[in-house]
């Protein structure tokens, strides 16, 4: 089946301005996680959704990042005013589990969008 | 919060050695631990995990042990070949009935040798 899907692959962006990236789970995944990956590191967490609710966005890095997943499905993170240090490639993750689940679920990741701000 | 430390940050093999890639964590609530494989602009993809309640797991030429008193996890890859060269992630999570968020390490490249 289809996986985990990102649009746009790569984006370029000037410096100011803002940016939107989509994310496409997997079908009927309750879980929806967003994180952030510098060149040459690991990824790092940014928020968490479970359906529609976003349960934590304790690493998003300032409040020029918003994330929303309105109905529970796609899930749209926006960063506003865009700067150099945000260049990275965003990448989302979905699992099945969510509330009630007794055991992780494995976290299925996309492929990604590069952001580049110049 | 969780912080997860992962050496080497470079590893170089034979083909048909081993590779062995370890990791500490220091959340001692943290319950589960995947492994991802990342090839070069490509999405992270796991390929083994263990969780706390056992020790050892084994998936044909992958295991992954776990030594939850030390708090370090370790990859071991046997008979290596030359298509599992990629950057490779250790992560940790405590399994809290959904926000699951995983604390990654900062990778090893390694590469197969033919």
């Amino acid at each position: 089946g289809a996986g985990v899907s990102q649009s746009p692959r790569y984006k370029v962006a000037k410096r100011g301005q803002d940016v939107a990236l989509r994310c496409d789970p997997i079908s009927g995944h309750v879980s929806l996680f967003w994180y952030q990956q510098a060149l040459g590191q690991g990824p790092e967490f940014l928020t968490y959704f479970q359906n529609e609710a976003q349960l934590d966005k304790s690493g998003l890095p300032s409040d020029r990042f918003f994330a929303e997943r309105p109905e529970g499905s796609v899930s749209t993170l926006k960063i506003q005013r865009t700067q150099q240090e945000d260049s990275a490639v965003y990448l989302c993750a979905s699992s099945h589990s969510g509330r009630g689940a007794l055991s992780t679920d494995t976290q299925y990741f996309g492929p990604g969008t590069r952001l580049t701000v110049l | 919060g969780e912080n997860v430390e992962q050496h080497p940050s470079t590893l170089s093999v034979q083909e048909g050695d081993s590779a062995v890639i370890k990791c500490t964590y220091s959340d001692s609530a943290s319950n589960y631990f995947p492994w991802y494989k990342q090839e070069l602009g490509k999405r992270p993809q796991l390929i083994i995990d263990i969780r706390s309640n056992v020790g050892e797991k084994k998936d044909q030429r992958i295991a992954v042990t776990l030594n939850k008193t030390a708090k370090h996890f370790s990859l071991h890859i046997t008979e290596t070949q030359p298509e599992d060269s990629a950057v490779y992630f250790c992560a940790a999570t405590l399994s809290n009935f959904g926000n699951e968020k995983l604390t990654f390490g900062t990778g090893t490249r390694l590469t197969i040798i033919p």
